[in-house]
């Protein structure tokens, strides 16, 4: 079955360090995965996605993420951490079979001054 | 382009009450979706939509109804309002083809706080 795991409900960096956010996935089929970021009282906004191209995949705003088929991972970095990405991120599982994508629960980003 | 639009921005409803959340897009999308987000929580599909005239529910579609009589609307009806239906929506569409899957386009959401 289908499913999206992101790991740490909540993380805290210092402006200026290392954005890593975790992301695990099941799927029986080759997926397309996504991240998406929801600023405070917005929508969802894509940030990345992953559909089979190319295993790096580079988003908006410094933020990319590796495809690991071994490890079933998509997890989101970003070199240096700015205030402005203090936001919840959401990792995302499609396939071409279904209509549907499933959301993982999210990851609140703090940014510490 | 307006993208996904949903209307009201805030509604209050007390027990009982009915309403429609509004949502459009004109991206010529022919999927749409429907989603409640929790405080705190992830987001759940309450509803969607392959195309004009045909929906389907998803995990949490008890307590509303959908329809999709044309490409560019997707209307969600609540018809007895409760307070467990307090939450977010989000509506978003999607250009789905076979063998390939593309983003999910997000709405601004609409904030529903029933009392």
């Amino acid at each position: 079955a289908q499913s999206v795991t992101q790991l740490g409900s909540h993380v805290s960096v210092s402006e200026g360090a290392l954005v890593l956010l975790r992301c695990n996935y099941s799927s029986s089929v080759p997926p397309y995965l996504f991240w998406y970021v929801q600023y405070p009282n917005q929508g969802l906004q894509l940030l990345l996605k992953y559909t089979s191209a190319a295993t790096l995949v580079k988003g908006i705003n410094g933020f990319e993420a590796e495809f690991k088929k071994s490890e079933t991972s998509f997890h989101l970095t970003k070199p240096s951490a700015h205030m402005s990405d203090a936001a919840e991120y959401f990792c995302a599982l499609g396939e071409s079979s279904a209509s549907k994508i499933i959301f993982g629960s999210g990851t609140r980003l703090s940014i510490r001054p | 382009n307006a993208g996904v639009t949903q209307t009201p921005k805030f509604r209050i409803l007390k027990i009982g009450q009915s309403m429609t959340l509004q949502c459009a897009q004109d991206m010529n999308h022919n999927y749409m979706y429907w989603y409640r987000q929790d405080p705190g929580m992830g987001l759940k599909l309450i509803y969607y939509s392959v195309g004009a005239g045909i929906t389907d529910k998803g995990e949490v579609p008890n307590g509303y109804n959908v329809s999709r009589s044309t490409t560019e609307d997707f209307p969600l009806r609540l018809e007895l309002a409760a307070p467990s239906q307090t939450s977010v929506y989000f509506c978003a569409s999607s250009y789905h083809r076979p063998s390939s899957y593309n983003e999910q386009f997000f709405g601004p959401g609409t904030r529903l706080t029933v009392l």
